[in-house]
């Protein structure tokens, strides 16, 4: 099993410009979820999702859209970058309801807003 | 609001140097409280889960214990790859949300 795959690692976008980071995990798991991650301040929760077509806002939604069309797949589409989303964003997954909930992580997506 | 405050923010060690960091919470009725160890570059690792007061986790080195109000990550003789950035995350009962606090980050000096 790969686990949780990110890509991509590293980019540098334009303020203004859109992008999507995608998220595919392959452990079946149902719910994932996508945090950021500046300095000093932990891990923020932007969107995560309990199933397939199912989504919902975390702590820190403004500026960031998600989609869950399959178990697998759960991009996060950046609209109009703006500085203040220079962060490191963290895709993760759980298997909810048959174990202890730990959450798995991808490797991170680093991304520059200039 | 489920809360999460760690300390300290950064510790330093010598080699073979125990210490113990913290980890105080509030939750409305504690359903899991969670260990992650976070290397320079990486995602977090999942290290322990604790569902209950007094309740104790072993793995190596590390040793996480639980009270009603927060949690202790024990770190016996520690060596230089014990070295990364311990986070501890909360959930409340009926959520699968965890909440993070903002990490201890580790480095324990040859």
């Amino acid at each position: 099993n790969a686990g949780v795959t990110q890509t991509p690692k590293f980019r540098i976008l334009k303020i203004g410009q859109s992008m999507t980071l995608q998220c595919a995990q392959d452990m079946n798991h149902n719910y994932m979820y996508w945090y950021r991650q500046d300095p000093g301040m932990g891990l923020k929760l932007i969107y995560y999702s309990v199933g397939a077509g199912i989504t919902d806002k975390g702590e820190v939604p403004n500026g960031y859209n998600v989609s869950r069309s399959t178990t697998e797949d759960f991009p996060l589409r950046l609209e109009l970058a703006a500085p203040s989303q220079t962060s490191v964003y963290f895709c993760a997954s759980a298997l909810i309801g048959t174990n202890t909930g730990e959450l798995f992580f991808g490797e991170g997506s680093r991304l520059t807003v200039l | 609001e489920d809360q999460v405050t760690q300390s300290p923010e950064a510790l330093r060690l010598q080699e073979g140097e125990s210490s113990s960091l913290n980890c105080s919470y509030t939750v409305s009725g504690l359903r899991g409280l969670f260990w992650y160890r976070q290397d320079p570059g990486k995602g977090p690792e999942f290290l322990f889960t604790l569902y209950s007061a007094g309740e104790e986790k072993e793995k190596e080195r590390l040793k996480a214990t639980l009270t009603k109000k927060e949690s202790f990550l024990h770190i016996t003789a520690p060596k230089p790859e014990d070295s990364a950035t311990y986070l501890c995350a909360v959930t409340g009962r009926g959520s699968y949300i965890p909440t993070f606090g903002r990490g201890t980050s580790l480095i324990v000096h040859p």
